[in-house]
C-alpha cells in the first residue's frame, strides 16, 4: 500500500525560528511536492523536485527552501518563521511524466507560527 | 496560480440523495483529477480522467469531462454520512504539475 508521512501533524514554532517539515514515500517515487493549503485558496504548490538534489520553485517558494537529499525524503525549510506561514502543510509524491499523474498525499502538517 | 474552480462552494444534502458538483478551468488539459479531503487529513485521488474521455465511473462516482466547454463533474450516487469531506478537482495543463481548485465541501446529513 501506498504511504506518505510527515513527520509531525501539529506544530507551534516561533516567529524568527527555522522549521523543518519532513516527508518520507515509500513508493520510489522520483516526483515529491510540497503544498500549503489555506481556506479558500485550495492548494498552492510551494516547491517541487523531480530527483534526488533537484528542485524547482512552485507558485509561492517565498521564505521557504527545500532539500532532496535521498529519493524517498524531501524536506521543507521556513528559514525564518513568520506568521503568514501559519497554515496546513501537505507533501505528496507521483511517478514521473512530470506532475500530472495522480500524487498521493501525506496526512498534512498543521503549522501555527506564533 | 489556480485553474480549476469548483461550485458550488459547499453542499448539503440527506442521506441516500446523489450529490453533484463542477469544475471550470482555464486552459487546454492532459487529464483532469478528481480529489477527496476529509477533515484536517490529506488528499486522497478518486480518478482520473483523460482529455479524449467524456465519462468515467468508480463506484458510486461518476465524472463527466466536456473539453469543449472546459468543464467536469463529479457525481457521487446515494451518499452516504463518510462521503462528509472536501471535493477538489487538479487539472493537469501542458506543463509539468497539477493545478488545484480551491474545493466543493459536502456536507451529508444522517
Amino acid at each position: 500500500d501506498v504511504k506518505v508521512t510527515q513527520s509531525s501533524r501539529y506544530l507551534v514554532k516561533r516567529t524568527g525560528e527555522k522549521v523543518f517539515l519532513e516527508c518520507v514515500q515509500d513508493m520510489d517515487h522520483e516526483n515529491m511536492f510540497w503544498y500549503r493549503q489555506d481556506p479558500g485558496l485550495g492548494l498552492r504548490l510551494i516547491y517541487f523536485s523531480y530527483d534526488v538534489k533537484m528542485k524547482e520553485k512552485g507558485d509561492i517558494p517565498e521564505g521557504y527552501s527545500v532539500s532532496r537529499e535521498k529519493k524517498e525524503r524531501f524536506s521543507l525549510i521556513l528559514e525564518s518563521a513568520s506568521t503568514n506561514q501559519t497554515s496546513m502543510y501537505l507533501c505528496a509524491s507521483s511517478l514521473p511524466s512530470g506532475g500530472q499523474e495522480t500524487q498521493y498525499f501525506g496526512p498534512g502538517t498543521r503549522l501555527l507560527v506564533l | 496560480s489556480q485553474q480549476g474552480e469548483e461550485d458550488p462552494q459547499a453542499l448539503s444534502i440527506q442521506e441516500g440523495e446523489n450529490a453533484t458538483m463542477n469544475c471550470s478551468y482555464k486552459t487546454s488539459i492532459n487529464n483532469l483529477q478528481w480529489y477527496r479531503q476529509n477533515s484536517g487529513r490529506g488528499l486522497v485521488h478518486l480518478i482520473l480522467i483523460r482529455s479524449n474521455e467524456r465519462e468515467k465511473h468508480s463506484g458510486r462516482l461518476r465524472v463527466t469531462l466536456d473539453t469543449s466547454k472546459k468543464s467536469s463533474s463529479l457525481l457521487i450516487t446515494a451518499s452516504r454520512a463518510a462521503d462528509t469531506a472536501s471535493y477538489f478537482c487538479a487539472t493537469a495543463p501542458n506543463d509539468y504539475k497539477l493545478s488545484f481548485g480551491a474545493g466543493t465541501t459536502v456536507t451529508v446529513r444522517a
